[in-house]
Formats: structure tokens, sequence, C-alpha cells
């Protein structure tokens, strides 16, 4: 059966480190993979794609990598900071259509 | 200001009682989408629509309907709601590439069915 796993549910760093989140999937085999952000309350906000035939993308602090083969996409903030404290999603787009999310992991950065 | 609204954003209704939550996009975006979102299962896919008159079933569509007349409106029609339809629900669209774009999403409306 399909499924996505995103690593523990919390994940607590220091200020200043730098926070890995991971992604996992199988039997999917999707054309983007999606990071976003959702902050308590509200509606999850983009941060970056990758597409199947890119490894890396990079946006200020943030960087997504992406290995199909391992079919596994890793979400990095460095320099993390206490505002990049949130809950952070990974989807999958297999079509132009459906878009499937990840449980989504909980960032908090203490000072 | 460019935005996805919903209305209403909190609602508390009975079983059976029909309910609609409006979508509306103010970007002319051609893709637009409905999810759902309950603790421990996350994000869950229930329609969406390519564009005006084409929608299609997401991950769980049992239950729901939706209506794409116009391009800035979608609809989600709960014709008799039931308990286990009590979520967090979100609106989101796209400009053209669907969900392989950005998504933008509204600020969810919290329906709760007794």
């Amino acid at each position: 059966s399909q499924k996505i796993e995103q690593n523990s549910e919390a994940l607590n760093i220091q200020e200043g480190k730098t926070a890995t989140l991971t992604c996992n999937y199988t039997n999917y085999s999707p054309a983007y993979l999606q990071w976003y952000r959702q902050d308590p309350g509200r509606g999850p906000v983009f941060l970056l794609l990758i597409r199947e035939n890119e490894k890396e993308k990079r946006k200020e602090r943030l960087k997504v990598t992406f290995d199909t083969t391992l079919k596994q996409s890793l979400f990095h903030i460095t320099a993390s900071q206490p505002a990049d404290s949130a809950t952070y999603l990974c989807a999958l787009v297999v079509n132009a259509g459906k878009s499937t999310f990840g449980d989504g992991t909980t960032l908090t950065v203490k000072p | 200001e460019a935005q996805v609204t919903q209305n209403p954003r909190y609602l508390i209704t009975v079983t059976g009682k029909k309910l609609t939550v409006t979508c509306s996009q103010n970007m002319n975006h051609e893709y637009m989408s409905w999810y759902r979102q309950d603790p421990g299962l996350g994000l869950r896919q229930i329609y969406y629509s390519m564009n005006v008159e084409v929608t299609d079933k997401g991950d769980v569509p049992e239950g729901y309907k939706v209506s794409r007349k116009e391009k800035r409106n979608f609809p989600l029609i709960l014709e008799s709601p039931s308990p286990n339809q009590t979520s967090l629900y979100f609106c989101a669209s796209s400009f053209q590439r669907g969900a392989g774009d950005t998504q933008y999403f509204g600020p969810g409306t919290r329906l709760t069915v007794l």
C-alpha cells in the first residue's frame, strides 16, 4: 500500500543549529515533492517544490533534497530560529490533480 | 490582496442537516482542491478541480459533493453530515499546474457534527 512517513512527530533543537526533517514514501512515483509550513490554527504555507529529476533545491536558509532511489526527501533549516517553530508537511504530487500529504513533523527551536 | 477565503470559519451542526462550505479565490487560479485534516491522519484530499466544470475525487470523497461552475468558487457540500465528518477543512488553489504548482490554502473551516 502507499505510505508517506515523516520522521518523529516532534523535533526539538537549539537555536542556531540545523534542523533536518525526513519524508519517506513507498509505492509512489511522484512527479513533484513539496514542503509546507503550518502554524497552529492556520492553513499550510508553501515553502519549496522539487521535481523528480532534481536532486537539491535551496531558498535562503532552506534546503530540500530528493532521492527517488531511496524514496526520500530531506528538508533542512540552517541557522534555525525560534520563529521557525511550526509543523512541517511534505506532499507528494503524482499527477496534476492529486496531492498526498504526510502527517507532519512539529519542530520546536529553543532559544 | 491575493487570497483564498472560506466561509464559515466555524460551524456546529447536527447529523443529517445539509450544509455548504464556500471557498473563493481571487487569483484567477485554474486548480482548486478540498482537504480535511484530522489528528494522526494528516491532510487528506477530498476533491479537486482542474478547471471550470472539471472535478475529480481525491482520497476521501465519500459523503461529500463539489461543483465548479465559476473559476473563482469551489463549494464543498455535505448532503447528510455525520459525526465522522467532524474535522478541520481547508480549501486550496493553484495557478496552472494543479497540485504540482504552489498551492495557496485558505484559513480553514472547523466543522463539528453532533
